[in-house]
């Protein structure tokens, strides 16, 4: 069965500082991974997908994140980070089978200090 | 092409009532999934509709029922609300099922006092 984990709850940067988000996933079949987006009062944004063309996905907004099998991860980064990038981070991996279920990692809360 | 849109955006019920909420795919759009997100529990899958039929289901009593039209528009109904049912409730669309990168609507949060 397919699962995500997101390794830290919180993770704190200053302003300008690298963004890193780990995300370790678990899937039996190549996995189809994403990484959304959520601020304060709104649904999911779709940062980025990485559907087996690349290892390294870039998405909206700077992210990026490479995939890496021998690790099964796929953490998010990005080089500078800016007040606005603070939010809500979650990884995502699409069920097995033909499904439309994605199952989600508990989420990382992303706090840019100043 | 608009996104996702759902109705209503907030909503307050008593215990033992009933809610519906609806959700309206991106235009072209096939597929609809449903998720569930609290604190404790995180995002959680509801069910998934394609064609007007339910495709999958999540680990939830059967107080949480959905269905799709033939505009691939979807509601989700829950009876008999509890307390533990306040949350934010997000729909998905695709263009079809499987794969397919799924876009989220605002939510719908409900609150059961």
């Amino acid at each position: 069965a397919q699962s995500v984990t997101q390794l830290g709850s919180h993770v704190s940067v200053s302003e300008g500082a690298l963004v890193l988000l780990r995300c370790n996933y678990s899937s039996s079949v190549p996995p189809y991974l994403f990484w959304y987006v959520q601020y304060p009062n709104q649904g999911l944004q779709l940062l980025l997908k990485y559907t087996s063309a690349a290892t390294l996905v870039k998405g909206i907004n700077g992210f990026e994140a490479e995939f890496k099998k021998s690790e099964t991860s796929f953490h998010l980064t990005k080089p500078s980070a800016h007040m606005s990038d603070a939010a809500e981070y979650f990884c995502a991996v699409v069920g097995s089978g033909n499904t439309g279920k994605l199952i989600f990692g508990q989420g990382t809360t992303l706090q840019v200090k100043p | 092409k608009a996104g996702v849109t759902q109705t209503p955006r907030y909503l307050i019920k008593t215990r033992g009532q009933q809610v519906t909420l609806s959700c309206s795919p991106i235009s072209g759009h096939r597929s609809v999934s449903w998720y569930q997100q609290t604190p404790g529990q995180g995002l959680q899958f509801l069910f998934e509709y394609f064609s007007e039929t339910q495709r999958n289901k999540g680990n939830f009593p059967g107080r949480f029922s959905g269905r799709q039209f033939s505009n691939s528009r979807s509601e989700m109904n829950v009876s008999t609300l509890e307390l533990g049912d306040s949350a934010l409730y997000l729909c998905a669309s695709s263009l079809e099922r499987g794969q397919e990168t799924q876009y989220f609507g605002p939510g719908t949060r409900l609150l059961v006092l």
